[in-house]
């Protein structure tokens, strides 16, 4: 079975554009998280998906930062326009039940130059 | 709120000794639960092992256990016999029982293995 894959693994980026981060969930997952981790800093929460719906996007930094789950799958973080602040690394797990355990991707490293 | 506190941002251990990474943690909560996760060099996070805050038993996966001291909020985790496939970064991390499930996380231990 595929684990939670993301895309892509690392990104580089001006300040001021658009980058789009993928995760991809194991199939059947319906509770899909972001996480980012600032560099040398804690991993924080930024939101929690159930199926297609925002359970919890109280971690989301500011409304530069717009997080999608059409259908209930993938998911994409969209940030526009990036900041340099916005620099780290975005990890993506999903759980069966929102109290199982919550599997990772590899994480999408983004830098903004 | 609740917070995780990693006070070791670098450990080393010989391989096949013992070492033992420390967590603590704040929260007014009764029942929750707390992980260790590991991340090695360039891979995906993994549990490593998990505590639930109302079992006064301290859990054990193999060569992991964890010392977890309730009326502290401290939550160590040992790795015995250590080998070169531990290195990895450690991370800590909280999470309430019910509801909002987040996980709340420590700022991760890197653990050095020496041959």
């Amino acid at each position: 079975e595929a684990g939670v894959t993301q895309f892509p693994s690392h990104s580089v980026i001006e300040k001021g554009q658009t980058v789009t981060l993928r995760c991809d969930p194991i199939s059947g997952h319906d509770n899909l998280y972001w996480y980012r981790r600032v560099m040398g800093k804690e991993i924080k929460f930024l939101l929690h998906f159930v199926k297609e719906s925002k359970q919890d996007e109280s971690g989301m930094p500011n409304n530069r930062f717009l997080a999608e789950r059409t259908g209930g799958t993938y998911s994409t973080l969209k940030v526009q326009p990036a900041e340099l602040e916005d620099s780290g690394v975005y990890f993506c797990a999903s759980s069966q039940g929102p109290r199982s355990e919550q599997f990772f991707g590899p994480g999408t490293r983004l830098t903004v130059l | 709120a609740q917070t995780v506190t990693q006070s070791q941002p670098e450990m080393s251990v010989q391989e096949a000794e013992t070492v033992t990474l420390s967590c603590t943690y704040d929260t007014s909560e009764s029942d929750y639960y707390l992980f260790w996760y590991k991340q090695p060099p360039s891979r995906q996070m993994i549990l490593v092992i998990r505590q639930e805050a109302y079992k006064q038993q301290n859990a054990t996966e193999n060569r992991f256990s964890v010392n977890f001291q309730k009326a502290a909020k401290s939550f160590s985790l040992k790795i015995s016999d250590s080998q070169l496939g531990d290195a990895a970064m450690y991370f800590c991390a909280y999470r309430r029982r019910d509801s909002n499930y987040q996980l709340i996380w420590g700022a991760g231990t890197k653990l050095i293995i020496k041959p």
